[in-house]
């Protein structure tokens, strides 16, 4: 099966500065790839995603690159804010499933 | 539409009870899933439904759960007997398709004592 490995686990940044998370998959087959954003108490919600056609996506202060030569991608945060505060988890699509990373808790430091 | 519903909220147990949980998917979404997680082992998936139909229910732990999906709208996830270990946050998720956004509930957190 999918194996998805996340990287960092915990991650402070000053507000206003950028945040990096790098995940790692190992099934060729995936061509899926979504971020996911949870809140403390809550369930995971998509922020962001990207599909193997694609190298890059962007949303506002949010971006996700994709290498599938290397089978990695990345979530780039820029301006980061206080409320960007969460656990942020990387996953991996090869069928109707999704194999999650093991999820990065970010903290910014206002 | 109200998003993936999940009840009860907060289960607290006794060991050797069963624990029925309770899904409701948003309406039109084909696919369900059931995740467990902890600290250890992070977003795991338990298993899941195409069209009501199991899949794929090898991330099942053992033969304590079981899960159905008797139509469209609703799912449960049983654990009979409980144990202490079993407990976590338990994700209940929809999606319209294939390799397409998964909606996940706001879980029900399990305490087996």
């Amino acid at each position: 099966g999918e194996n998805v490995e996340q990287h960092p686990s915990t991650l402070s940044v000053q507000e206003g500065d950028s945040a990096v998370i790098k995940c790692t998959y190992s099934d060729s087959a995936s061509n899926y790839f979504p971020w996911y954003k949870q809140e403390l108490g809550k369930g995971p919600q998509l922020i962001i995603d990207i599909r193997s056609n694609v190298g890059e996506k962007k949303d506002q202060r949010i971006a996700v690159t994709l290498n599938k030569t290397a089978k990695h991608f990345s979530l780039h945060i820029t301006e980061t804010q206080p409320e960007d505060s969460a656990v942020y988890f990387c996953a991996a699509s090869p069928s109707n499933q999704f194999y999650f990373g093991t999820g990065t808790s970010l903290t910014v430091i206002p | 539409d109200a998003g993936v519903i999940q009840s009860p909220r907060h289960e607290v147990t006794e060991m050797g009870q069963e624990v029925t949980l309770r899904c409701k998917p948003i309406s039109g979404h084909n696919s369900l899933f059931w995740y467990r997680q902890t600290m250890m082992r992070g977003l795991e998936l338990l298993i899941y439904f195409n069209n009501n139909v199991p899949i794929d229910d090898s991330g099942m732990p053992e033969d304590r759960f079981s899960a159905k999906m008797p139509n469209a709208s609703f799912s449960t996830l049983k654990i009979q007997p409980s144990e202490p270990r079993d407990s976590a946050v338990y994700f209940c998720a929809s999606s319209p398709g294939l390799r397409t956004e998964a909606f996940f509930g706001q879980g029900t957190r399990l305490t087996v004592v």
